[in-house]
């Protein structure tokens, strides 16, 4: 399944399943993304990042995918787990030292 | 290992009366950062601070909220006479700084505020 982010904020998937959750981020010169996990009740967690001058990156079941030409990012979780299911934001950050975060996306698992 | 602590979890004010949420960092990390969450909404930015001196308080009111982060101890979002719409949650998180690397920001389990 794939959800963009502001447009669709939920996403359902099977379990094992991949998931692909997008962002459209909004300043040409942010140089660094996040992704993070935020589980009810608690802080969002870190999951991966990437820099600009990078277009993939790939972490344990992970992996991100950065299109500057479009300022569009992307999550990609491989095998989809019931623990996974949580709320998923990106965040951009300026030169300025500044993180902007996105609406959000829901993502829930389906067993 | 500790990571982000903020405290209280949750905090109960009454209209008018004074909200002081607290956030100790990561241990070495000198930058800090609050941000406020409505029920099913991003992170709204509010204050960004190192030891002694506030960087950018662009997102924050310019009534009634503070904020603060000595050289000892931990760093202070203060909120006088509260209205009930400051009911949120209100994270903070930390960064180290490394000469001009990107550096991620972690964040603790929040506070989150009802005002009665």
């Amino acid at each position: 399944g794939e959800s963009v982010g502001l447009h669709l904020p939920t996403l359902s998937v099977q379990e094992g399943d991949n998931s692909i959750i997008n962002c459209a981020y909004s300043n040409s010169a942010s140089d660094y993304f996040i992704w993070y996990k935020q589980e009810s009740g608690k802080g969002p967690q870190f999951i991966i990042d990437i820099r600009s001058n990078m277009d993939k990156r790939q972490g344990q079941r992970v992996t991100v995918l950065l299109n500057k030409t479009v300022k569009h990012l992307s999550l990609q979780i491989a095998a989809t787990q019931p623990g996974d299911s949580a709320v998923y934001f990106c965040a951009e950050q300026y030169s300025n030292n500044q993180f902007y975060f996105g609406t959000g996306t829901s993502l829930t698992v389906i067993p | 290992n500790a990571g982000v602590m903020q405290n209280p979890r949750h905090l109960v004010r009454r209209r008018g009366q004074e909200a002081r949420l607290r956030c100790s960092p990561m241990k070495g990390h000198s930058h800090v950062y609050w941000y406020r969450q409505l029920p099913e909404e991003g992170l709204k930015f509010m204050v960004y601070l190192q030891k002694e001196n506030i960087i950018d308080e662009s997102g924050m009111p310019k009534e009634r909220f503070s904020a603060e982060f000595p050289k000892e101890g931990p760093s202070i979002l203060r909120i006088q006479q509260v209205v009930r719409g400051d009911s949120a949650a209100y994270f903070c998180a930390s960064s180290p700084r490394i000469g001009n690397s990107n550096q991620p920001q972690h964040f603790g389990d929040g506070t989150r505020l009802s005002i009665l």
